[in-house]
């Protein structure tokens, strides 16, 4: 079963950047690398995808080496709104159903 | 707003009880996906269907099932609830399928939350 390995937490200071990893020792060949942003009582929000190398859009990066064993999400100059829980998603390549599976969260905390 | 609905928003019921949750895609999204939150065990995937069809099945117990009509909203039903069945359950939806598709960006709903007594 492909495993996901996230820190539990972070925490940083308004305008720093911040980068998160996700370890998936057993991702899908053909799989996308999702990151998802979640606030309390609210499902999880969509920040970016990727499959290899650099990914960039206007609210993160996402940088995947080439083995795709993990993958680092990185927020420039952070703000106090950032706090959030944020999670990789990844299909499981061990199984080859299309199961797919959530990290375990990384909550972010941004002080001021 | 994700333009994912769910009903019910709470739901409190008692062990052994059956309920069914439902989901209502975004328009023009062909993938439905059922996850499982709670605070022991994170965001856990239960299913996926695509335009009808069962894609992809993850820890979803056999007392749970789905299923998607063909005017794309879907229903989950929990039967024989136990008191570990208390959780967030979420609703997403996507153009495409989940991995392999680019355009598998998911949209999540506000959830239901379940609580079994």
């Amino acid at each position: 079963l492909a495993k996901t390995t996230q820190p539990i937490s972070m925490d940083s200071y308004e305008g720093q950047e911040v980068n998160i990893t996700c370890s998936h020792n057993n991702i899908a060949t053909n799989d996308y690398i999702t990151w998802y942003q979640q606030f309390p009582s609210q499902g999880p929000r969509f920040i970016i995808q990727g499959y290899k190398t650099k990914v960039t859009n206007e609210v993160a990066s996402l940088f995947i080496p080439a083995d795709r064993k993990s993958s680092t999400l990185s927020l420039p100059r952070v703000s106090l709104s950032d706090t959030a829980v944020y999670y990789c998603l990844v299909g499981d390549g061990s199984s080859n159903t299309g199961k797919l599976i959530f990290g375990q969260g990384t909550t972010l905390q941004v002080k001021p | 707003d994700s333009g994912v609905t769910q009903t019910p928003k709470h739901l409190i019921t008692a062990t052994g009880q059956r309920v069914t949750l439902r989901c209502s895609p975004r328009s023009g999204d062909l993938s439905v996906y059922w996850y499982q939150q709670s605070l022991d065990q994170g965001l856990q995937f239960l299913i996926q269907y695509y335009n009808g069809e069962e894609r992809a099945k993850g820890n979803i117990l056999e007392r749970f099932s789905a299923q998607q009509f063909p005017d794309l909203h879907s229903e989950l039903n929990l039967s024989s609830l136990e008191l570990g069945d208390s959780a967030l359950y979420f609703c997403a939806s996507s153009v495409g399928v989940a991995g392999g598709d680019p355009s598998s960006e998911q949209y999540f709903g506000p959830g239901t939350r379940l609580t079994v007594t």
